[in-house]
């Protein structure tokens, strides 16, 4: 694909359930990241894949907050049992190579913006 | 966890150079300094990045000190479609994660 695409790009919902965020990376790229970006300030890191592989979630809020990425392309952002503090966009990046790499350049797509009422 | 400083927001008129600076003081040998910009509700979108030595590209250019603990993104004739947030990155050694901080960036509003 031509860039990074993110589904659905807005999701309403109500507090208590549960919600999955979908990215799909460019095409070829190993690495896939997660950030959440809340109104007025800088995306924040969540957690980031290679390939398959979750390296690093430390980002990740708290437990209710997963991710995935089982064949190394596709990644989902599940949110359980979601509260109105996770309202934000929720944004998805991607690099050609792994994130072991100098140098390396993030791609990111348009986000998914979450409310939670 | 952001290691830089940036000012929160300037102006530049339309057809001037933008300068933005950035203060990465705490900055390690081997980490890259990386400049996004992110326009409205946009995804971030990568514009450069350098390690020591200045870089240029079609967007703009890095102006890394010697002691490299700051730098400067320029933006050679500033267009009303510059306006955005810039972000001025230092990115955590990628042995052990690829964490981008962005911090809360650089309002540049370009007057007509």
């Amino acid at each position: 694909g031509a860039g990074v695409s993110q589904s659905p790009r807005y999701k309403v919902t109500k507090r208590g359930q549960d919600v999955a965020l979908r990215c799909d990376p460019i095409s070829g790229h190993v690495s896939l990241y997660w950030y959440r970006q809340a109104l007025g300030q800088g995306p924040e890191f969540l957690t980031y894949f290679n390939y398959e592989a979750q390296q690093d979630k430390s980002g990740l809020p708290n437990d209710r907050f997963s991710a995935e990425r089982p064949e190394g392309s596709i990644s989902t952002l599940t949110i359980q049992r979601t509260e109105q503090r996770d309202s934000a966009m929720y944004r998805c990046a991607s690099s050609l190579r792994t994130s072991g790499s100098w140098g390396e350049t993030q791609y990111f797509g348009p986000g998914t913006r979450l409310l939670v009422l | 966890d952001a290691k830089t400083t940036q000012p929160p927001s300037m102006d530049c008129a339309e057809g001037r150079a933008a300068n933005l600076p950035c203060n990465h003081s705490t900055i390690s040998g081997n980490e890259y300094v990386y400049w996004y910009r992110q326009i409205h509700s946009q995804g971030p979108q990568y514009i450069i990045h350098g390690l020591k030595n200045n870089e240029t590209n079609e967007m703009a250019s890095l102006i890394i000190t010697e002691d490299r603990k700051s730098s400067t993104l320029i933006l050679p004739h500033a267009t009303l479609r510059d306006t955005a947030v810039y972000y001025c990155i230092v990115r955590v050694d990628p042995n052990t994660g690829n964490q981008f901080y962005f911090g809360t960036g650089t309002s540049l509003t370009v007057i007509p």
